[in-house]
């Protein structure tokens, strides 16, 4: 059982440059969501899916797109790398319903935007 | 939107002394209120929640307590230990939105 599965782990862009963090999840959970965590902030939300074909925006989604074509994968896009974007990103999933609503973290994805 | 506060930012206490770690949120919409750890260069992991028609929840030397018409809900660690050092967040949620607080630094001191 893998889990929420995140790749990469580790990332240097370049100003300008596009890329995209991959996520997937095995646990059927519908609801699936991306944070970026900077020092002193906590976890902050990016997007988040309620199930496939449903996305939504969070508190910081400017220069991030995601889409959620299937119920285990939850792509985020950074479309115009910018050195603001330095940080730590999980991915996270859980089931939707009022009981067994843990959010389980991938390992994260740490980017360097330089 | 939902908006959580944490309470200190850092904390240092002695092996086997308490460390509670207090939180505040807005939304009274918020019905499930999760505590994570998480160590240096690790994934945050569940290990303590609350819901929000339960007051008080108990797990071995780990405790929360949530006061709905305060909106205010805290984490009680007993007879710390080094292995408790870390770094802990509260969490709240509203309409599958979950929004966490800044984070607390543990340091158990030997």
């Amino acid at each position: 059982n893998a889990g929420v599965t995140q790749t990469p782990k580790f990332q240097v862009l370049k100003t300008g440059q596009s890329m995209t963090l991959q996520c997937a999840q095995d646990m059927n959970h519908e609801y699936m969501s991306w944070y970026r965590q900077d020092p002193g902030m906590g976890l902050r939300l990016i997007h988040y899916s309620v199930g496939a074909g449903i996305t939504d925006q969070g508190e910081v989604p400017n220069g991030y797109n995601v889409s959620r074509s299937t119920t285990e994968d939850f792509p985020l896009r950074l479309l115009s790398a910018a050195p603001s974007q330095t940080s730590v990103y999980f991915c996270a999933s859980s089931y939707s319903g009022e009981v067994n609503t843990e959010a389980f973290f991938g390992q994260g994805t740490r980017l360097t935007v330089v | 939107g939902e908006n959580v506060e944490q309470h200190p930012s850092t904390l240092s206490v002695q092996e086997g002394d308490s460390a509670v770690i207090k939180c505040t949120y807005s939304d009274s919409a918020s019905n499930y209120f999760p505590w994570y750890k998480q160590e240096l260069g690790k994934r945050p992991q569940l290990i303590i929640d609350i819901r929000s028609n339960v007051g008080e929840k108990k797990d071995q030397r780990i405790a929360v307590t949530l006061n709905k018409t305060a909106k205010h809900f805290s984490l009680h660690i007993t007879e710390t230990q080094p292995e408790d050092s870390a770094v802990y967040f509260c969490a709240a949620r509203a309409d599958y939105k979950l929004s966490f607080g800044a984070g607390t630094t543990v340091t158990v001191r030997a």
